[in-house]
C-alpha cells in the first residue's frame, strides 16, 4: 500500500496549545518521513523529518514522534502561535532506482490568538 | 542560494489546448519532481527526473509529460486540457542521498482550464 493516511483534516487550537497531527502508513519500504508546512500562495516547505531508526526528533517547537511497530508518526507543535496557522502535510519517501515521495491529505491548522 | 523558480505563476487555458510549465531547480540539485495539488486530491505525484531521465512516474494519463534539460531545468506539458486539470502544479528539486532527502518546492503554477 503506497499511501499515507493523515488526521485530522482540520484543527483549531488556542494560542499556547499543543496541536497533534497523526499519520499512518503501510509500506515498510518507506525510509524517510518528512513534514511540510504550507502557507496560502506558497509551496510546501520542509519543517522537520525523521528516519525509522529514531523514535523522536525535536527542532525548536516542533517534535516528531515515530512508532515503527505501529507504523505511525505524529507531529506535535509546542506553544503554538497564530503564525503557525497553515496546512501541514506528512509524507513518506523511499528509493527504488529513484526517490518517490507521497503525501498525506493535509491538516489545516488554525491557532486562535 | 536562489530557491526553486516556477513560471508562469498563473495560466488560463481553454479545454483542448496544451500547456507547458517551467521549473528551475536550486543550483546543484539534479532531481526534479512535479506534483499536482487540488483541494480534493491533495498533493499527487506526477513524475521525477534525474539527469535528464524520468525515474518515477505517478498514475496520470499520458497527456501529462515532462522533460529535464542538461542544466537540470525541467518542463511539464499537458496536452488536450480538460476541466479537471485545473490545479496548482508544484515543482520540487532535491539533493537526495542514498537514504532519502527533502523536497524544495517552488510556489507553483496555478492553471485554470475553462
Amino acid at each position: 500500500q503506497q499511501q499515507v493516511k493523515q488526521s485530522p483534516q482540520s484543527l483549531i487550537v488556542q494560542k499556547g496549545g499543543i496541536p497533534i497531527i497523526n499519520c499512518a502508513y503501510e509500506n515498510t519500504a518507506f525510509d524517510y518521513f518528512p513534514w511540510y508546512q504550507q502557507f496560502p500562495g506558497k509551496g510546501p516547505a520542509l519543517l522537520i523529518a525523521i528516519r525509522p531508526d529514531v523514535s523522536e526528533k525535536k527542532e525548536g517547537r516542533f517534535t516528531i514522534s515515530f512508532n515503527k511497530s505501529a507504523k505511525q508518526f505524529s507531529l506535535h507543535i509546542m506553544d503554538s502561535q497564530p503564525g503557525d496557522s497553515a496546512t501541514y502535510f506528512c509524507a513518506a519517501s523511499w528509493g527504488t532506482g529513484g526517490f518517490k515521495t507521497i503525501f498525506g491529505a493535509g491538516t489545516r491548522l488554525f491557532v486562535k490568538a | 542560494k536562489a530557491g526553486v523558480t516556477q513560471t508562469p505563476r498563473y495560466l488560463i487555458k481553454t479545454r483542448g489546448q496544451q500547456v507547458t510549465l517551467s521549473c528551475s531547480p536550486i543550483s546543484g540539485h539534479r532531481s526534479v519532481s512535479w506534483y499536482q495539488q487540488t483541494p480534493g486530491q491533495g498533493l499527487q505525484f506526477l513524475f521525477e527526473y534525474f539527469s535528464e531521465t524520468q525515474r518515477n512516474k505517478g498514475n496520470f494519463p499520458g497527456r501529462f509529460s515532462g522533460r529535464q534539460f542538461s542544466n537540470s531545468r525541467s518542463e511539464m506539458n499537458v496536452s488536450t486540457l480538460e476541466l479537471g486539470d485545473s490545479a496548482l502544479y508544484l515543482c520540487a528539486s532535491s539533493l537526495f542521498s542514498r537514504t532519502g532527502g527533502s523536497l524544495h518546492f517552488g510556489n507553483g503554477t496555478r492553471l485554470t482550464v475553462t
